[in-house]
């Protein structure tokens, strides 16, 4: 089976523009979920989709949002960039989700540069 | 927010020796994960402990869970240059999301 898969790897970006990411899950897998890593606050929660659907959300402002296909594919979008945006986005996809003990499989991550 | 918080933050052994990380975490959870990451690569998921298992094995890798005192921790055994990488513990909060410590930052000296 193919892993997670993430585009783009790399992306730079100046402040006020916006940013779409993609996520293609483990096929199968109906849940996927985002994190953000940074130095400073380690990895944080983004949001997670299963079946279409947003289920639970981070403490992340309006200008993060995602949205997942029917095919279980999920895009995040940041708008309005700021250079604290600057991070390690991971998506990781399961079959039902992390509250159902399941392993998580992540992606590679995209590495997002504000400038 | 971190719900874990991993002890040490850094580790610096030989190759051969055993390595020792630790994880505490604030609330009840059902679960508890170990995650390896590779200089900023994704995440490998290493081991998943159940909130009612008190000590699981997986080949070099052994990990215990103490709920009493929302702790865990992860032994390598017979450490090799390729576990050279960050360490994460991860809690579930039953709602569809893992909440990871801050991570362990191993490196193993040939």
């Amino acid at each position: 089976k193919a892993g997670v898969t993430q585009t783009p790897r790399y992306l730079i970006k100046t402040r006020g523009q916006q940013v779409t990411l993609s996520c293609s899950p483990i096929s199968g897998h109906r849940s996927v979920s985002w994190y953000q890593q940074t130095p400073g606050q380690g990895l944080q929660f983004l949001f997670e989709y299963f079946s279409e659907t947003q289920r639970n959300k981070g403490n992340f402002p309006g200008r993060f949002s995602g949205r997942q296909f029917s095919n279980s594919r999920s895009e995040m979008n940041v708008s309005t960039l700021e250079l604290g945006d600057s991070a390690l986005y991971l998506c990781a996809s399961s079959l039902q989700g992390a509250g159902m003990e399941e392993t998580q499989y992540f992606g590679p991550g995209t590495r997002l540069l504000v400038l | 927010s971190q719900q874990g918080e991993e002890d040490p933050q850094a580790l610096s052994i030989q190759e051969g020796e055993n390595a020792t990380m630790n994880c505490s975490y604030k609330t009840s959870i059902n679960n508890l994960q170990w995650y390896r990451q590779n200089s900023g690569r994704g995440l490998v998921h290493l081991i998943l402990i159940r909130s009612n298992e008190r000590e699981k094995h997986s080949g070099r890798l052994r990990v215990t869970l103490d709920t009493s005192k929302k702790s865990s921790s992860l032994l390598i055994t017979a450490s090799r240059a390729a576990d050279t990488a960050s360490y994460f513990c991860a809690t579930d909060e039953g709602a569809q999301k893992l909440v990871f410590g801050q991570g362990t930052r191993l490196t193993i000296n040939p």
